[in-house]
């Protein structure tokens, strides 16, 4: 069974610019998260969408947003782009996305933003 | 919120050597904990879970622990290789009223050596 997977790998933006990421979950889930890898924050989460719905939703500003399509398929959208916004953005699928279900991860976006 | 707290951001062992990395977190309603390896230029990558029921779980070559009395979580890697090198991350989930959220330390980096 394929794995998660997202689209693009690598990106480099400049600030004011907005962004938007992809992210396939493993066939089957229903569930998607995402997260935010920083070397000094580390992993946060910033949401999670089942059945096309936002279920819960992290501490980040307004500017992060997301959707998922009928496929399960997940997009997160990040506007007016500033510096600290690079990380590895890591997307999560699990199948029904409950408390003690396991979130499988993807292999991450690297976004630098310039 | 839940915390999940770092032990040490680096453990250094040499090849055939028994590794033990620590982790622990906050809120006692937590109860589902999982163990993530990420290597360099990955995402990370699922070790090994134990939901609050158990206070042991073994896996191949790996053993978690989790004593729940003083809200501590550990992960045993036996005999370890040089491709165990990676940063390991513990990670929580939000508890039974919650949908898959997960919090994680900032993770400690295994270096092993031949």
């Amino acid at each position: 069974k394929a794995g998660v997977t997202q689209t693009p790998r690598y990106l480099i933006k400049t600030r004011g610019q907005q962004v938007t990421l992809s992210c396939s979950p493993i066939s089957g889930h229903r569930s998607v998260s995402w997260y935010q890898q920083t070397p000094g924050q580390g992993l946060q989460f910033l949401f999670e969408y089942f059945s096309e719905t936002q279920r819960n939703k992290g501490n980040f500003p307004g500017r992060f947003s997301g959707r998922q399509f009928s496929n399960s398929r997940s997009e997160m959208n990040v506007s007016t782009l500033e510096l600290g916004d690079s990380a590895l953005y890591l997307c999560a699928s699990s199948l029904a996305g409950t408390a003690q279900e396991t979130q499988y991860f993807g292999p991450g976006t690297r976004l630098l933003v310039l | 919120g839940e915390s999940v707290g770092l032990h040490l951001p680096t453990l250094s062992v040499q090849e055939g050597d028994n590794s033990i990395i620590n982790c622990a977190y906050s809120n006692s309603a937590s109860d589902y904990f999982i163990w993530y390896k990420q290597e360099s230029g990955k995402g990370p990558q699922f070790i090994i879970d134990i939901r609050s029921n158990m206070d042991k779980r073994q896996g191949q070559r790996v053993t978690v622990l989790l004593n729940k009395t003083v809200k501590h979580l550990s992960l045993q890697i036996a005999a370890t290789q040089p491709g165990d090198s990676a940063v390991y991350f513990c990670a929580v989930g939000p508890g039974f009223s919650g949908y898959s959220t997960l919090t994680f330390g900032k993770g400690t980096m295994l270096l092993v050596s031949p």
